[in-house]
């Protein structure tokens, strides 16, 4: 099993380019995340989808969209990127959280982008 | 806001001390609490979780919780350098989504 996979590992993007990171899981989990990591910030959520067909904002969504493709698949778009979106991207996945229950999300590598 | 809070350290401790790590929260419906390790350049990994009052144990780490204290803490025994982290506290509070903490640097010297 590879767990959660993403594409690309490295990006530069200037400013106004657009792209898309890919996230894939093998774990048959229904939820998934998109996470960036700043220096000095710890993970800050940007979407995610409690289920396939779902998804939601999380605390920082402006400037990027997400689209759930399917269980496995979850990419991340930043439309017209800005400097301010230099990050390392972590998605993520899990079961769904329920009462009472301790559920462990499972990240991927990153994607390390930087924006110039 | 939920909120959740974390010396940035860094925590120094010598090879073979106990490290203590805090963590304090603001959302008192929150449910349960993870805590993961990350090491620099990689992406995080849980240590451990706990959801009921007390203490909880494996193997070198202790996770307690104080719902009351809105307060969470880790313990690592014996530390090694390879214990040598960023340890970063999660906190679910009853959707499926976790926020976490800035994270605190531990460096444990030989």
């Amino acid at each position: 099993n590879a767990g959660v996979t993403q594409t690309p590992k490295f990006q530069v993007l200037k400013t106004g380019q657009s792209m898309t990171l890919q996230c894939a899981q093998d774990m048959n989990h229904n939820s998934m995340y998109w996470y960036r990591q700043d220096p000095g910030m710890g993970l800050r959520l940007i979407y995610y989808s409690a289920s396939e067909g779902t998804t939601d904002k999380g605390e920082v969504p402006n400037g990027y969209n997400v689209s759930r493709l399917n269980k496995r698949e979850f990419s991340l778009r930043l439309e017209s990127a800005a400097p301010s979106q230099t990050s390392v991207y972590f998605c993520a996945s899990s079961e769904p959280f329920f009462q009472e229950t301790a559920v462990e999300q499972y990240f991927g590598p990153g994607t390390r982008l930087t924006v110039t | 806001q939920k909120e959740v809070e974390q010396n940035s350290g860094p925590l120094s401790v010598p090879e073979g001390a106990i490290a203590s790590l805090n963590c304090t929260y603001s959302d008192r419906g929150s449910q349960s609490f993870f805590w993961y390790r990350q090491y620099s350049g990689k992406s995080p990994e849980l240590i451990m979780f706990i959801y009921s009052n007390g203490d909880k144990e494996d193997g070198r780490f202790t996770a307690q919780l104080n719902k009351a204290s809105q307060y969470v803490s880790l313990l690592i025994r014996d530390s090694q350098p390879s214990d040598s982290a960023t340890y970063l506290c999660a906190v679910n509070s009853g959707y499926s989504t976790l926020t976490f903490g800035k994270g605190t640097m531990l460096l444990v010297s030989p």
